[in-house]
This record gives structure tokens, C-alpha cells and sequence, in this order.
């Protein structure tokens, strides 16, 4: 079965620090991964999604790059912290082709909390 | 772009009960995932539903695509069902999800 792992599970970082959140997915291969940011009580935001080993699309332009250096492996980095950076950070993936599931069905990881001081 | 209406915002049963909860898009879709978000912030699935009716135990969600709607049915509340649940769809297979802001349940013992 495919497993889809975050790290760190909770950070706490000054403004101006860099940024890295990792996100590693098992279980399947070629995954379409995600990173999404979700404020306090609101919905999710698209950041950057990737089809493809060094493959990356952003949806919003802002302080934060995405890399996708291995098959199943999604990093979230930041050179320069800002305090509008703090949130919730999500990674998903799709992508199965397994008979059970659609191809289009994402599915999340437990998530880091990023508070920006 | 697509809109996604989540209906009510807010809701607050008994334990047993029973609840329905609304999902409303403006543009036919590709995609229509449910979610629950538990109080530790985990996006747990429930349903892929883009057309249909599907079942899990106590759950069962109806997406009628035509008339551009989706239903999440939750029977015989537990505490444990508390939580912020999501209607995201996908329009034009973009990859993009979009989200609805969310019913917020909560089950009182």
C-alpha cells in the first residue's frame, strides 16, 4: 500500500531563516505530487505541483520554491522566511492506476505546522 | 474560474444523529473529492465522487453532475466524526483541486 510521509512535523523559525520541508511518498511510482498551504480555518491553496522529476508548476507566485530532485521526493524550500509564510503545509500525491482508485484522487500526508517569528 | 459553495458553515448535533452536508459547483467537473480534517489537521479521504452514489458504513455521498451538486451523508453521529469537512473538485483536469471553505461539525456527547 502507498504511504505518504512529512517532515518536519511541527517547526517554529525566525523571520529571514531559510526553509526546507521534506515530503517522501512509498508504494507507487511517477506520483503527481503536491504542495498546498492551508491558513487557520480556511481551505487549501495550491502552492506548486509536479508530474515529473524536476518537473514543477507553480500556482502562486511567491516567497517559496518546490524541487522534486528524486521520483518520490518533494521539497518545499524558502531562502528568506517571511511571517505571511506561516501556515499549514500539506504534500499529496495521485496518480495510482491501481483498479481500486482513481487516477485523479489525491491523497495527503499528516502535514507540517510553520509558525514564522 | 469554478466556484464551490460548502453549506452550512457551521454545524452542531447530538451524538446519534443524523446530518447532510452540501457541495455546490459552478462548472461541470473531473474530480470531486470529500475530505474530513480531524482537530490534528489530517486530511483523511472519504470519497472520489465525481458522478454517483458510493457508501462507507455510516457515510454515503451523492454527486448528481448535472445538476452540479454533491450530498455527504453522515448516520448515527459519533463524537470522533467532528471535524472540518471538504469538497474539492477539479474542472479541467489541470490538477488543481479547488476547495470549498468547509462545514465545520461538531458531535456532542
Amino acid at each position: 500500500s502507498q504511504t505518504i510521509h512529512q517532515w518536519p512535523a511541527t517547526l517554529v523559525q525566525p523571520v529571514g531563516s531559510p526553509l526546507s520541508l521534506e515530503c517522501t511518498v512509498e508504494g507507487t511510482s511517477n506520483p503527481n505530487l503536491y504542495w498546498y498551504r492551508q491558513a487557520a480555518g480556511r481551505g487549501l491553496q495550491l502552492l506548486f505541483y509536479s508530474v515529473g522529476i524536476g518537473q514543477i508548476s507553480s500556482e502562486v507566485p511567491q516567497n517559496l520554491s518546490a524541487s522534486r530532485p528524486q521520483d518520490r521526493q518533494f521539497i518545499l524550500s524558502s531562502k528568506k522566511l517571511l511571517l505571511s509564510d506561516s501556515g499549514f503545509y500539506l504534500c499529496a500525491w495521485s496518480g495510482d492506476m491501481s483498479e481500486s482508485r482513481s487516477y485523479y484522487e489525491q491523497y495527503f500526508g499528516p502535514g507540517t505546522r510553520l509558525t514564522v517569528t | 474560474g469554478i466556484q464551490v459553495e460548502q453549506s452550512p458553515p457551521d454545524l452542531i448535533l447530538q451524538e446519534g444523529a443524523n446530518s447532510t452536508l452540501r457541495c455546490n459547483f459552478s462548472d461541470s467537473v473531473n474530480n470531486l473529492q470529500w475530505f474530513h480534517q480531524n482537530p490534528w489537521g489530517q486530511l483523511i479521504n472519504l470519497f472520489y465522487i465525481p458522478s454517483g452514489t458510493k457508501q462507507n458504513g455510516r457515510l454515503s455521498a451523492t454527486t448528481v453532475a448535472t445538476e452540479r451538486y454533491s450530498l455527504l451523508y453522515i448516520s448515527s453521529s459519533q463524537t470522533t466524526d467532528s471535524g472540518v469537512y471538504f469538497c474539492a473538485v477539479d474542472h479541467d483536469s489541470n490538477y488543481q483541486l479547488i476547495w470549498g471553505a468547509g462545514t465545520k461539525l461538531i458531535i456532542k456527547p
